[in-house]
């Protein structure tokens, strides 16, 4: 596609649901991230990718958080028993090469849990 | 440590002012980029600028300008001839030549008036 998708855009979550977020790089691109933004702040490393391959995951915050690429192009960032601790925007980026260049962003889902 | 400083949480000025936005970072690396990024309301983060730590001729892309100083590890904004357009969260971003993952500042709210 042209651009990076995620979706969805806005999801609430009871505490303890388990959420699934998606994203769609750009088509091609290798290198792809997940990024954690809470309110007011910058955005917070959680994952990497090269192709299917997951090469860092150094960001997750605690076992309840899993990511994964299955065929290198598509990603999701799975939460479990979400707490309220996890409200935030995942940001997903992607990249045709690993580092440097500036990465595309797509426009992040918006995770309240309540 | 790599950490990065936005000092100015909230900045206001006239369309068609100059305005500066601040960025000191910290780290030990020589070989680095710095980036600045703009979060309009739709989430999305947008590459404005990017800087190579090894060339010392700042970078400029139209509007945008920044003052690259090594020694003092300070990476400042200059957008010049402002529009309400501008208006939006500005991010200072850094990641060493030979890490993939970027660090970012708290961000500063620039709010263009008409």
């Amino acid at each position: 596609g042209a651009g990076v998708s995620q979706s969805p855009r806005y999801k609430v979550a009871k505490r303890g649901q388990d959420v699934a977020l998606r994203c769609d790089p750009i088509s091609g691109h290798v290198s792809l991230f997940w990024y954690q933004q809470a309110l007011g702040q910058g955005p917070e490393f959680l994952t990497y990718f090269q192709n299917e391959a997951q090469l860092d995951k150094s960001g997750l915050p605690s076992d309840r958080f899993f990511a994964e690429r299955p065929e290198g192009s598509v990603s999701t960032l799975k939460i479990q028993r979400t707490q309220q601790e996890d409200s935030a925007v995942y940001l997903c980026a992607s990249s045709p090469t690993g580092i440097n260049y500036g990465y595309t962003f797509g426009s992040g889902t918006r995770l309240t849990v309540v | 440590a790599q950490t990065v400083t936005q000092s100015q949480p909230e900045m206001s000025v006239q369309e068609a002012e100059t305005v500066t936005l601040s960025c000191t970072y910290d780290t030990s690396e020589s070989n680095y980029y710095l980036f600045w990024y703009k979060q309009p309301p739709s989430r999305q983060m947008i590459l404005v600028i990017r800087q190579e730590a090894y060339k010392q001729q700042n970078a400029t892309e139209n509007r945008f300008s920044v003052n690259f100083q090594k020694a003092a590890k300070s990476f400042s904004l200059k957008i010049s001839d402002s529009q309400l357009g501008d208006t939006a969260m500005y991010f200072c971003a850094f990641n060493m030549g030979s890490n993939y993952q970027l660090i970012w500042g708290a961000g500063t709210k620039l709010i263009i008036k008409p």
